[in-house]
C-alpha cells in the first residue's frame, strides 16, 4: 500500500521567516495531495490541496509544490505568524480509484514571536 | 451550516467494557471515514462508508472493532472488550467527492481512555 513520509517532525522558526515541510509518497498512482492543519486539541482542517496534473498551487501565504517524478510534495508557508503554530499533516490518495488517504506522521510547527 | 459532530467528546472506559462512538456527518455527504489518532501521530484509517455501504474496513485493528451506518447518515463505531491499546482519539470525517478531489471535513474527535 501507500507509504507517506513527512519531514521534519518538528520545525521551529521566528515570526516572519518561511517554513517548508516535505513529504514523499511511494505509490505512483496517488494523484491527490491535501494538507491539513491541526491545532492543539482541535480537529484537522484542510488548508490547501493539489492534484497531480498541477505542479504548484498558491493561496496567500501558503503554497504547495508537487514533483511527480520524484514522488514528493512540499508545503511552503511564508511570513509565518504565531497563529500558524500547529501540527501539519500531508496526505496522499488515488482520487476516484480510492479516496482513502494515507497521512504522514505530522510536523509540529512552532512560530516564535 | 453545521459541521461534522461527534459524541461523546471524551470517554473513559474500564478495560473489558464495550463503547460506542457516534458520528454525525455533514448533511448530504455520501462518504464517511473513521480514523484512529494516537498521540503525536497522524490519523490512521479504520473504515470507509459510501452511503450505507461499508466499502473498506481493512484498517480495523481487530474483530473487536465494528462500524455501521445503517441509513447512510449517522455512523457508530463500536469497540468491544476495550483494551488499553485502544486509547486514542477517534476521528470521523465526511466528504462529497468530486472527480479526483475529496475534501474531507473532520469532526472534533472522541478521546477514548481505557483504564
Amino acid at each position: 500500500g501507500e507509504n507517506v513520509e513527512q519531514h521534519p517532525s518538528t520545525l521551529s522558526v521566528q515570526e516572519g521567516d518561511s517554513a517548508v515541510i516535505k513529504c514523499t509518497y511511494s505509490d505512483s498512482a496517488s494523484n491527490y495531495f491535501p494538507w491539513y492543519k491541526q491545532e492543539l486539541g482541535k480537529r484537522p482542517q484542510l488548508i490547501i490541496d493539489i492534484r497531480s496534473n498541477v505542479g504548484e498551487k498558491k493561496d496567500q501565504r501558503i503554497a504547495v509544490t508537487l514533483n511527480k517524478t520524484a514522488k514528493h510534495f512540499s508545503l511552503h508557508i511564508t511570513e509565518t505568524q504565531p497563529e500558524d503554530s500547529a501540527v501539519y499533516f500531508c496526505a496522499a490518495s488515488k482520487g476516484k480509484r480510492s479516496y482513502i488517504p494515507t497521512f504522514g506522521r505530522g510536523t509540529s510547527l512552532i512560530v516564535h514571536p | 451550516g453545521a459541521g461534522v459532530s461527534q459524541s461523546p467528546r471524551y470517554k473513559v472506559a474500564k478495560r473489558g467494557q464495550d463503547v460506542a462512538l457516534r458520528c454525525d456527518p455533514i448533511s448530504g455527504h455520501v462518504s464517511l471515514f473513521w480514523y484512529q489518532q494516537a498521540l503525536g501521530q497522524g490519523p490512521e484509517f479504520l473504515t470507509y462508508f459510501q452511503n450505507e455501504a461499508q466499502l473498506d474496513k481493512s484498517g480495523l485493528p481487530s474483530d473487536r472493532f465494528f462500524a455501521e451506518r445503517p441509513e447512510g447518515s449517522v455512523s457508530t463505531l463500536k469497540i468491544q472488550r476495550t483494551q488499553q491499546e485502544d486509547s486514542a482519539v477517534y476521528l470521523c470525517a465526511s466528504s462529497r467527492p468530486r472527480g479526483d478531489t475529496d475534501t474531507q471535513y473532520f469532526g472534533p474527535g472522541t478521546r477514548l481512555t481505557v483504564l
